[in-house]
Order: structure tokens, then sequence, then C-alpha cells
């Protein structure tokens, strides 16, 4: 699976907009990208998944650049609880070796301040 | 939303002794669940891919003796920690996922700390 890169750590204001950026600048065509968080002492909590057109569900919005490399992570309104570390990772969704791994990088601490 | 359930949420053990790690997905049939550990400050590592019916696969560097991993349903996978160390105290986390285009799931983990 592609590689991914994301800063280390964010501040973000409560209220205001998380974007946490993304990078994967070797994605395939057939490999999507997914967010996952993990907030402290708990499993990986599932955001969302794309794979070239932007998506929104309840949790967030990502948004993937026009030719993959990138993609961002929208949290519209954060709030304290979603202070966690983000995972951007991708994969392919069917077939192949890796069928059904996720690989976790390192992700993004997220700090969501009053 | 597709639940898993990890059981215990913690276990204190003694060194040499074994540890069992359940991991059940509630609301759904799992064919394949997958084990990950992670250390303090570290991120996930998947331990082993965990296959209904058939042999786990394990990645490279996991002790297939030490990590017994059992699938016995489509419900529940079980991850055995045999004659536990020290160095074994970790972070286990399962995951599953309902069907072949969904994301994965994960549960709450399985804090293990071996004395």
């Amino acid at each position: 699976d592609a590689k991914t890169t994301q800063p280390t750590s964010m501040d973000c204001a409560e209220g205001r907009a998380a974007n946490l950026p993304c990078n994967h600048s070797t994605i395939s065509g057939n490999e999507y990208v997914y967010w996952y968080r993990q907030i402290h002492s708990q499993g990986p909590q599932y955001i969302i998944h794309g794979l070239k057109n932007n998506e929104t569900n309840e949790m967030a919005s990502l948004i993937i650049t026009e030719d993959r490399k990138s993609s961002t992570l929208i949290l519209p309104h954060a709030t304290l609880r979603d202070t966690a570390v983000y995972y951007c990772i991708v994969r392919v969704n069917a077939g192949g070796t890796s069928y059904g791994k996720l690989t976790f990088g390192q992700g993004t601490i997220l700090t969501v301040h009053p | 939303g597709a639940v898993v359930s990890q059981h215990p949420s913690w276990v204190i053990c003694k060194s040499g002794t074994s540890v069992k790690i359940e991991c059940r997905s509630l609301d759904f049939q799992a064919t394949t669940m997958f084990w990950y550990r992670q250390f303090p400050k570290q991120s996930l590592m998947l331990m082993a891919t965990s296959n209904e019916g058939s042999k786990a696969t394990y990645e490279q560097g996991v002790e297939k003796d030490k990590f017994l991993i059992n699938h016995a349903s489509l419900t529940l996978s079980t991850l055995t920690v045999t004659s536990a160390h020290p160095e074994d105290s970790s972070f286990y986390i399962c995951s599953a996922r309902v069907g072949n285009n969904s994301p994965l799931h994960f549960g709450n983990g399985t804090r293990l700390t071996v004395t």
C-alpha cells in the first residue's frame, strides 16, 4: 500500500474547523483513502473514506485533490472530544495480497483547546 | 453501525503464564479479523490476519507459536499470548470488516501487563 505523510501535530480552537492534511503522492488508481482516529487508550474509530470524489458524512468531510496525491480531512466544528490521533491510510479495497489490511503510520495528534 | 467487542479490556498476569483475549463481532459475521499491537507512544502494528476455519497468517517477525490465534466461528477470534513475558506488555486491538468493500471496525483494545 502507498505511504502517507501527515504533520506530527496540530492545534485547533473549539468550535472552529479542523483541517488535517495528508500527502499520498504514490497512491495507485485502485487505492482508497481512509481516515481513522484513536482517542487515548481506545481502539481506532473509522471516520470516512473515499476514492476520488469528495465525501461527507455525519462526522467529517474528505476532500481529495484531482490528482489524488493529497487529501484533507475536515472536522467542521471541532469539540474537545475530537482531541485524538488521526490516521490517514491508503489501501486497496479488494483483491491483492494486502486485501483487508490497514497499515498505520504515526498520524497527526490533533489537540482541540477551549 | 458494526460493533467489535474485545474482552477483557485489561489484564495483569505473571510472567510465564498464558493469557487469552477474545474478539467478537456483535452484529455481523466476520470471516476475517485482524490483530494489532500497540506499544506506548507508537502506532498500531499488524500482528496477524485471522481467517475463520483456517490458519492465521502472521506478519514477519511475529512468532506464531507465541501468539496463538483461533477463529473457530464467524463471530469470534481469540488471541492467546503464551508464556507471557514483561516485553509482551502492550495494547492488543482486534478489527473486523462487515463486507468486502466496508471499512474495518476496531475493538476497544486489551491492555496486557505482564509482571
